[in-house]
C-alpha cells in the first residue's frame, strides 16, 4: 500500500524536551518537506530535501532540525530551543520543485 | 517574489448552492497554481493543478478552477455544495517551494 506515514498521531513534549517526529514514504520521490500549520496562518515550510544526504532550510527553521539518511524518510526534531512548538506538523513528498506534492497525515505536538 | 491571497477566512452556504472560493496570486513567472482541501486533523489532499495548459481544470469531487491571467486569479468553484464539502480549501502557488494561501473554511447547511 503506497503513501506517506507520520507518527506519532498525538505528542507530547515536556518543557526542555527534544521530540522527534517521523515521515516515512513508499512513493519513491525524491524530494520530503515538512511544514507546521497555525490555526489562520496556513503552512509554513520548515526544512526541506530534495536528495538523500542534503536538507535546506525553510522560512522557520530555527528551533528544529532534520536528517535525510534514507531516501524513504525523513525525520523532525523540535528541539528545546522552540519555544512555541504546539502545532500541527504536517510531512509532504514530491517528484521536485513546481511538482505536487503529498501529504501525510500529520501530527499534532502539543506541551505538556 | 511569489504569493497568494484567499479572500474570505470563512465561506457558508446552503446544500446545493454554487460554492465559490477566491484565489489570487502573484507571481513573476508563469505559475503553476494548486488546490487543496484539508478535512479536520487530516493532512492536505490534491483537489486540482493548474500547470500552464486548459486555463479551465476540473478536480476531484465535482470542483473546478479557472485560471485568468489577467486577474491573476484561480478561484475555486462547485455548481452545487454538498454536505461533505464542509472543510478547509488552501489555495498554493509554486516556486522552488509550494506557497500556501491562509486557507478557507468551508461550511454546508442543511
Amino acid at each position: 500500500d503506497g503513501g506517506i506515514t507520520q507518527s506519532p498521531k498525538y505528542l507530547f513534549r515536556k518543557e526542555g524536551q527534544n521530540v522527534t517526529l517521523s515521515c516515512e514514504q513508499n512513493l519513491n520521490h525524491d524530494a520530503m518537506y515538512w511544514y507546521r500549520q497555525d490555526p489562520g496562518q496556513g503552512l509554513r515550510l520548515i526544512y526541506y530535501s530534495q536528495i538523500v544526504n542534503d536538507f535546506q532550510k525553510g522560512d522557520i527553521a530555527e528551533g528544529y532540525s532534520v536528517s535525510r539518511e534514507k531516501k524513504e524518510s525523513f525525520p523532525l526534531t523540535v528541539t528545546s530551543a522552540q519555544k512555541n512548538p504546539t502545532a500541527f506538523y504536517l510531512c509532504a513528498t514530491g517528484q521536485g520543485a513546481r511538482e505536487t506534492q503529498y501529504f501525510g497525515p500529520g501530527t499534532r505536538l502539543l506541551v505538556l | 517574489a511569489q504569493s497568494v491571497t484567499q479572500l474570505g477566512s470563512h465561506v457558508s452556504v446552503s446544500e446545493g448552492a454554487l460554492v465559490l472560493l477566491r484565489c489570487n496570486y502573484s507571481s513573476s513567472v508563469p505559475p503553476y497554481l494548486f488546490w487543496y482541501v484539508q478535512y479536520p486533523n487530516q493532512g492536505l489532499q490534491l483537489l486540482l493543478k493548474y500547470t500552464s495548459a486548459a486555463t479551465l481544470v476540473k478536480g476531484i469531487n465535482g470542483f473546478e478552477a479557472e485560471f485568468k491571467k489577467s486577474e491573476t486569479s484561480f478561484h475555486l468553484t462547485k455548481p452545487s455544495a454538498h454536505m461533505s464539502d464542509a472543510a478547509e480549501y488552501f489555495c498554493a502557488v509554486s516556486d522552488y517551494k509550494l506557497i500556501f494561501g491562509t486557507g478557507t473554511r468551508l461550511q454546508v447547511f442543511p
